[in-house]
């Protein structure tokens, strides 16, 4: 079975700070996607940004960053310079190849609360 | 360039009756998946639609239905609603089948079953 967990419920920041959150996973898989989104209050769900399991340089999206360490089965997302913009939950999601592809799994999130 | 439709935005169902949501999937996609998001946690997939067969499926009971239609556009059925069914129903769609394309989210349906 694929899991995703993500441990920390709620989160919070102070504008133009950085924070990281953190994300596990499970899949015997070789080939994978893992991803993070954003959905905002009432908003719908956004990517913003994803790896593939086969490279290994971390993936970077303007101010988002991930650190995806293969071996021990870890993907966090670090985010420079908060906005208030960027108060959402986050999800990190894992889709491998072979039968499951189409299924995201996603952890079950974390709030985060950029104050200003 | 119109994304990722959903409708309706709200609906509030008796337990026992029967639903039927829509999605209308992003310009040049082919592929929809829905999913489950029950409050507080993170979505879960219940099934994908591509070339108007149900490719995948998650682990929902066949109470959740679903159909694709030839201009891409998919339907979600749910009977005999139980209460645990009150959730945001998510559509998602994506460019076909390969794992590297992205999928993209509506807005979702918000069912309330009493």
């Amino acid at each position: 079975a694929q899991t995703v967990t993500q441990s920390q419920p709620e989160m919070s920041v102070q504008e133009a700070e950085t924070v990281t959150l953190s994300c596990t996973y499970d899949t015997s898989e070789n080939n994978y996607y893992l991803f993070w989104y954003k959905q905002p209050p009432s908003r719908q769900m956004i990517l913003v940004i994803r790896q593939e399991a086969y490279k290994q340089q971390n993936a970077t999206e303007n101010r988002f960053s991930v650190n995806f360490q293969k071996a021990a089965k870890s993907f966090s997302l670090k985010i420079s310079d908060s906005q208030l913009g960027d108060t959402a939950m986050y999800f990190c999601a894992l889709e491998a190849y072979g039968g499951s592809q189409g299924n995201l799994i996603f952890g079950k999130g974390t709030k985060l609360s950029v104050k200003p | 360039d119109a994304g990722v439709t959903q409708s309706p935005t709200h609906l509030i169902k008796t337990r026992g009756q029967q639903v039927t949501l829509r999605c209308s999937p992003k310009s040049g996609h082919d592929t929809v998946s829905w999913y489950q998001q029950a409050l507080g946690q993170g979505p879960q997939f219940i099934f994908q639609y591509y070339e108007e067969e149900e490719r995948q499926r998650g682990n929902f009971p066949d109470r959740f239905s679903g159909h694709q239609f030839p201009n891409y556009s998919s339907e979600l059925n749910v009977n005999a609603l139980l209460l645990g069914d009150s959730a945001l129903y998510l559509c998602a769609s994506s460019k076909g089948l390969a794992i590297s394309y992205e999928q993209y989210f509506g807005p979702g349906t918000r069912l309330t079953v009493t």
